[in-house]
């Protein structure tokens, strides 16, 4: 049963630390977006790229986030350092691409706790 | 750019009862549009998508959503609504132009009475 596997699904850290997500997208799949879910913001897309290579990042706060795809297995989303709003649920999502635009399968989430 | 917008951020209905929840866009010409549903701890499942042709759409778990242009909506519909039903629900929205970005709305979260 093919899914997105996230890690780690709970993090809790402190302040000023470094945070690593990780994400495998479905085997196949070219597009992969990072969403930050909070109470207050909803669903907010992060950076999402096409084939490895980043097409936007505009979401991110460019000064402490940093998102890559070394290969084709495996998404990163870097918080350095960390603060406490950046406490949130972020979710890695995978698509098979322009042929079949938005269906997304998202992982289960890593919620990050920042104290 | 595109944006979504879902108007209400709780609903209640009572089992059995019909729902309908409203999902209006913003965007320069027709857009792909899609809901999803997020029960809790878990990730978004696909609902049901609209890409063209038929403006009403079926999709999974009994539910359907229609495009009305002429009021930039999608709003999703359930004859009849079970308890599992009972979690949160994203319209979302995609651009035409190949960059595949996907822009959520802030959810309606369902709640249902027994």
């Amino acid at each position: 049963d093919a899914r997105v596997t996230q890690t780690p699904r709970d993090k809790v850290t402190e302040m000023g630390q470094e945070v690593t997500m990780r994400c495998q997208p479905i085997l196949g799949h070219n597009t992969v977006f990072w969403y930050r879910q909070t109470m207050m913001q909803g669903l907010e897309l992060l950076a999402y790229f096409r084939n490895r290579a980043p097409l936007d990042d505009s979401g991110m706060p460019k000064d402490r986030f940093s998102a890559e795809m070394p290969d084709a297995t495996l998404a990163t989303l870097k918080i350095q350092p960390s603060e406490p709003r950046d406490s949130a649920v972020y979710f890695c999502a995978s698509g098979p691409g322009t042929s079949e635009v938005g269906e997304l399968f998202f992982g289960e989430g890593s919620r990050l706790t920042v104290l | 750019a595109q944006s979504v917008t879902q108007p209400d951020i709780h609903i209640t209905v009572s089992e059995g009862a019909s729902l309908e929840l409203r999902c209006n866009y913003s965007y320069g010409a027709t857009p792909y549009l899609f809901w999803y549903v997020q029960s809790p701890g878990q990730g978004l499942q696909l609902l049901l998508k609209y890409f063209s042709g038929d403006t009403l759409v079926q999709g999974i778990k009994g539910f359907e959503a229609e495009f009305k242009r002429s009021q930039s909506s999608f709003n999703l519909r359930k004859p009849s609504v079970h308890w599992s039903d009972a979690a949160e629900y994203f319209c979302a929205v995609g651009a035409r132009n190949r960059d595949d970005k996907i822009i959520f709305g802030k959810g309606t979260r369902l709640h249902i009475l027994p």
